[in-house]
């Protein structure tokens, strides 16, 4: 049972454009939100995360939106670049025992010149 | 992260064969996990311990086993190995009690049974 819906599973963007992928949850028990970038050949790090008590978080160029009452989070990146060009996994968790990550299939993203 | 190292990088094996991929750390944390990922599908648990006394199956734990030698060190073995365990791995290590624990993950091992 997949917990957290992740789309698009590609992204194609130009230079400069916003990129936007989008994740949705089912568990409301989930408080805390992650998003992981992973380059080829490299495993996955972490990259931005906000906890549901915000609607907005942004670092630099990346900016997590979220909306508790539709349990949707989503992950917009400005000025898209090349070298933004990973694939981006979303996750949850949340304090009920054991605090694993679920994480969402993935999105490709790649920037184009 | 040079953190978390995995050994080996690649292998190549055959089905049936048993084969044991390894994880150490040398972040000093407690809890550390094993996924594979697979195209279309994400980063899914097989084994996770938050502590050497603690072993815990994850959502595709069936054909595998863990062992935790150390705080440091954790092992993935694939008792028969089989085509569909083809995968890219994982090792992970956090180090927080609570929600909100950041993962921190090996460069993965590239598995392909034959």
């Amino acid at each position: 049972q997949q917990q957290v819906k992740q789309s698009p599973q590609s992204l194609i963007v130009q230079k400069g454009g916003i990129s936007i992928i989008n994740c949705a949850y089912e568990n409301t028990a989930f408080d805390y939100f992650p998003w992981y970038q992973q380059f080829p050949g490299k495993g996955p790090a972490l990259l931005i995360a906000i906890r549901p008590d915000v609607s907005e978080k942004k670092e630099g160029r990346f900016t997590i939106s979220f909306n508790k009452s539709a349990k949707q989070f989503s992950l917009h990146i400005m000025d898209s670049q090349p070298g933004d060009s990973a694939t981006y996994f979303c996750a949850a968790s949340g304090d009920f025992g054991n605090e694993k990550l679920t994480f969402g299939t993935g999105t490709r993203l790649t920037i184009i010149p | 992260d040079a953190d978390v190292t995995q050994t080996p990088r690649n292998r190549i094996t055959k089905t049936g064969k048993r084969i044991m991929l390894e994880c150490s750390q040398t972040k000093g944390h407690d809890r550390m996990y094993w996924y594979r990922q697979d195209p279309g599908l994400g980063l899914r648990l097989i084994y996770y311990s938050f502590d050497v006394k603690d072993i815990n199956k994850g959502e595709i734990s069936d054909g595998y086993s863990v062992s935790r030698q150390a705080q440091a060190k954790f092992s993935l073995s694939l008792e028969s190995a089989i085509p569909n365990q083809t995968a890219l791995y994982f090792c992970a290590t956090s180090d927080s009690a609570g929600a909100g624990e950041t993962q921190y993950f090996g460069p993965g091992t590239r598995l392909l049974v034959l």
